[in-house]
């Protein structure tokens, strides 16, 4: 049972250029999200998805865009690489559940971008 | 726009000590109130959470004190270790099947505890 899995772990780019961030999540997770986080600025959700087949917009989704391929991976995606894009970036799934009746999210390890 | 904010954002205690870190939020939709604990080069991990129908909750010797009128809550550490030494968030949701388990976190303290 490996949780949560990223990958890469570490990436470079150039402005401009283009990469798909991998994640996939064995819990059997209906729900996953993508974050990104900077210093001061704490985690930002940029997408997510609610069920298999479905995404939407979260605080900062602009030069972004993801793809729900199964109910196992969530990609994230950047078409044109920015310097305003370097980051880490979080892959999260989770499920309603517990006695709170809430969505206990698991983040995977995390990718660490750098956009020169 | 930060519906949560965080405060302090860097803690730095004996061991032994009890930090305090606290939260405000903004949106009085938000009706679950969840703590995330990340060591370096790790994801965050849930440590505990608390709705607003109690004013205090504990698990082990961490403690989520809540003030609905207030709209803040707070996280102690009690006999804090150097093993707790790691950044904290607060985050804050809807609970339930329309909000799919968005969160908004507040900006993160970083907590050194020195032996």
């Amino acid at each position: 049972n490996a949780g949560v899995t990223q990958t890469p772990k570490f990436q470079v780019l150039k402005t401009g250029q283009s990469m798909t961030l991998q994640c996939a999540q064995d819990m059997n997770h209906n729900s996953m999200y993508w974050y990104r986080q900077d210093p001061g600025m704490g985690l930002r959700l940029i997408y997510y998805s609610a069920s298999e087949g479905t995404t939407d917009k979260g605080e900062v989704p602009n030069g972004y865009n993801v793809s729900r391929l199964n109910k196992r991976e969530f990609s994230l995606r950047l078409e044109s690489a920015a310097p305003s894009q370097t980051s880490v970036y979080f892959c999260a799934s989770s499920e309603l559940s517990g006695p709170l009746g809430s969505y206990e999210q698991y983040f995977g390890p995390g990718t660490r971008l750098t956009v020169t | 726009q930060q519906q949560v904010k965080q405060s302090p954002q860097s803690l730095i205690v004996q061991k032994g000590g009890i930090p305090i870190i606290n939260c405000a939020y903004e949106n009085t939709a938000f009706d679950y109130f969840p703590w995330y604990q990340q060591f370096p080069g790790k994801g965050p991990a849930l440590l505990i959470a608390i709705r607003p129908d109690v004013s205090e909750k504990k698990e082990g010797r961490f403690t989520i004190s809540f003030n609905k009128s207030a709209k803040q809550f707070s996280l102690h550490i009690m006999d804090s270790q150097p093993g707790d030494s790691a950044t904290y968030f607060c985050a804050a949701s809807w609970a339930g099947g329309t909000s799919y388990g968005k969160l908004t976190f507040g900006q993160g303290t970083i907590l050194t505890v020195h032996p």
